[in-house]
């Protein structure tokens, strides 16, 4: 099975800009999840969506959205982009059927540099 | 609130020396625990993972991990370490939204 894809792989924008990352999921994944990865603040949940719906959130403002479209990819878009959104972004997919199937595969991150 | 703390930011050994990293989590219910490894460059990747059953799982690359009901740790081991174990290391706690620990840095010493 491929594995988890994401792109772009890197980014840079300037303040105030917009930006849409894209995260494919496994094969046969119904949920996907947004993780924003920092040296200060560690991996935090962004959100994860599930069949097309958003099932969870996270503590971030509402600059940071997301959608997933019905083959289950997922894209994450963050607007007025801040210096402090600098970052690596990981997506990672679950099939999250049972307890057992929560296990995530994580994507290699998109890292997005705010100048 | 579910949390998940670790309590070695930063670990350096020698390689053949016996590794045991800490876990604590805080949860009321029913847990599903994980150990990740991020090598450098690499993506995150399943070390190992505990839903119920034998509280001692063992993972990949002779990775183990102990569930302690009672004191709410998940702590990771291996017996002894290699200079390629050198990872960050994050313990997870799983369930409608997966928390990560901060991570610890391991540096092993050839």
């Amino acid at each position: 099975k491929a594995g988890v894809t994401q792109t772009p792989r890197y980014l840079i924008k300037t303040r105030g800009q917009q930006v849409t990352l894209s995260c494919s999921p496994i094969s046969g994944h119904r949920s996907v999840s947004w993780y924003q990865q920092t040296p200060g603040q560690g991996l935090q949940f962004l959100f994860e969506y599930f069949s097309e719906t958003q099932r969870n959130k996270g503590n971030f403002p509402g600059r940071f959205s997301g959608r997933q479209f019905s083959n289950s990819r997922s894209e994450m878009n963050v607007s007025t982009l801040e210096l402090g959104d600098s970052a690596l972004y990981l997506c990672a997919s679950s099939s999250r059927g049972t307890r057992e199937n929560n296990e995530q595969f994580f994507g290699p991150g998109t890292r997005l540099t705010v100048l | 609130a579910q949390s998940v703390s670790q309590h070695n930011h930063h670990v350096i050994l020698s390689e053949a020396a016996s590794l045991e990293l800490g876990c604590n989590y805080s949860y009321g219910g029913t847990v599903n625990l994980f150990w990740y490894v991020q090598y450098p460059g690499q993506h995150l990747q399943l070390l190992l993972k505990y839903f119920s059953g034998d509280p001692l799982v063992k993972g990949i690359k002779g990775f183990e991990a102990e569930f302690i009901k009672s004191k709410f740790s998940f702590n990771l081991r291996k017996p002894s370490v290699q200079w390629s174990d050198t990872a960050e290391y994050f313990c997870a706690l799983g369930g409608f939204k997966t928390i990560f620990g901060a991570g610890t840095r391991l540096f092993v010493k050839a």
